[in-house]
C-alpha cells in the first residue's frame, strides 16, 4: 500500500513568487495535515482538512492556504512568499476517530521549499 | 495555547539507556504521542499515550502522568541507528497534533 505521497520534492522559488505543494493521503484516510518544518523551530501546524473542509489553522497568515478535493489529495498555496518561508513542508494523512479524536498521523517525505 | 518542551539535544552511547522527557501544559488533552524523525526523512510513528502509565514496545518505552503534564520516551540498548529526532506532540481535543521542538539524540560507539 502506498504511503502519503509529496510532490515537488524540491521547489525554488523567489521572493513574492506564489508556490504550489501537493499531497496525496494514504488510501483511505481522509484527513489531510499541513506541517512547516524550520530549522530550529520543530513542526509548526498549518492547516487540517478533513472531508473536503477546513477544519483547522495554525497560526500562518492568510497568504497560507489550501484545500482539499473529493479524492482526498490536497494542495497548498503559498503567495507572496517570504524568504523565512524556506522550510521542509510535510503533509500527514489520518482516519479521524468516531469520536473525534486523533488518530495517528502518516507522514510524507515533505517539500524542501527554498525562497530565494 | 499550548506550551510543550523538551530538552534540544541529548547524546548516549551504544547499549546505555537514555530517557527523553517532555512536558506539557494544555487544555482538552486527549493523549500524548512519540514520533522519530531521521535526518531528511518522514518523522514515523513510535507511541501513542491515552492513559497514566508506563508502556512497553520492545526497547522502547513511553511513559505518561496526566496530572503532571508530563511523559517521557525511554530507550533501552541503544544503536547507532537510534541517532534521530525525537518529537513529543500532543493530541487535544479539536485540533491537529501540536509538536513539541524535537530532540536530537546522538549515540555514539
Amino acid at each position: 500500500e502506498a504511503g502519503v505521497t509529496q510532490s515537488p520534492t524540491h521547489l525554488i522559488k523567489t521572493r513574492g513568487q506564489q508556490a504550489t505543494l501537493r499531497c496525496s493521503p494514504i488510501s483511505g484516510h481522509t484527513s489531510v495535515y499541513w506541517y512547516q518544518q524550520a530549522l530550529g523551530l520543530g513542526l509548526q501546524f498549518l492547516l487540517w482538512y478533513d472531508e473536503g473542509e477546513e477544519r483547522n489553522r495554525g497560526n500562518f497568515p492568510p497568504r497560507f492556504s489550501g484545500r482539499q478535493f473529493p479524492n482526498y489529495s490536497s494542495e497548498l498555496n503559498v503567495n507572496a512568499l517570504e524568504l523565512e518561508d524556506s522550510a521542509l513542508y510535510l503533509c500527514a494523512s489520518s482516519l479521524v476517530g468516531a469520536d473525534g479524536d486523533n488518530e495517528k498521523l502518516f507522514f510524507g517525505s515533505g517539500t524542501q521549499l527554498s525562497v530565494l | 495555547g499550548q506550551n510543550i518542551d523538551q530538552p534540544t539535544e541529548m547524546t548516549a552511547t551504544e547499549g546505555a539507556i537514555v530517557q527523553i522527557n517532555c512536558t506539557y501544559q494544555t487544555s482538552g488533552f486527549n493523549g500524548l504521542f512519540w514520533y522519530q524523525q531521521h535526518a531528511g526523512e518522514a518523522p514515523t510513528f513510535l507511541s501513542y499515550n491515552v492513559l497514566d502509565g508506563l508502556e512497553e514496545k520492545g526497547r522502547f518505552s513511553s511513559f505518561l502522568s496526566r496530572s503532571k503534564g508530563y511523559s517521557y520516551l525511554l530507550l533501552k540498548e541503544l544503536q547507532m541507528k537510534d541517532s534521530a529526532s525525537y518529537l513529543c506532540a500532543v493530541d487535544q481535543a479539536g485540533t491537529a497534533l501540536i509538536f513539541g521542538k524535537g530532540t536530537t539524540l546522538s549515540v555514539s560507539s
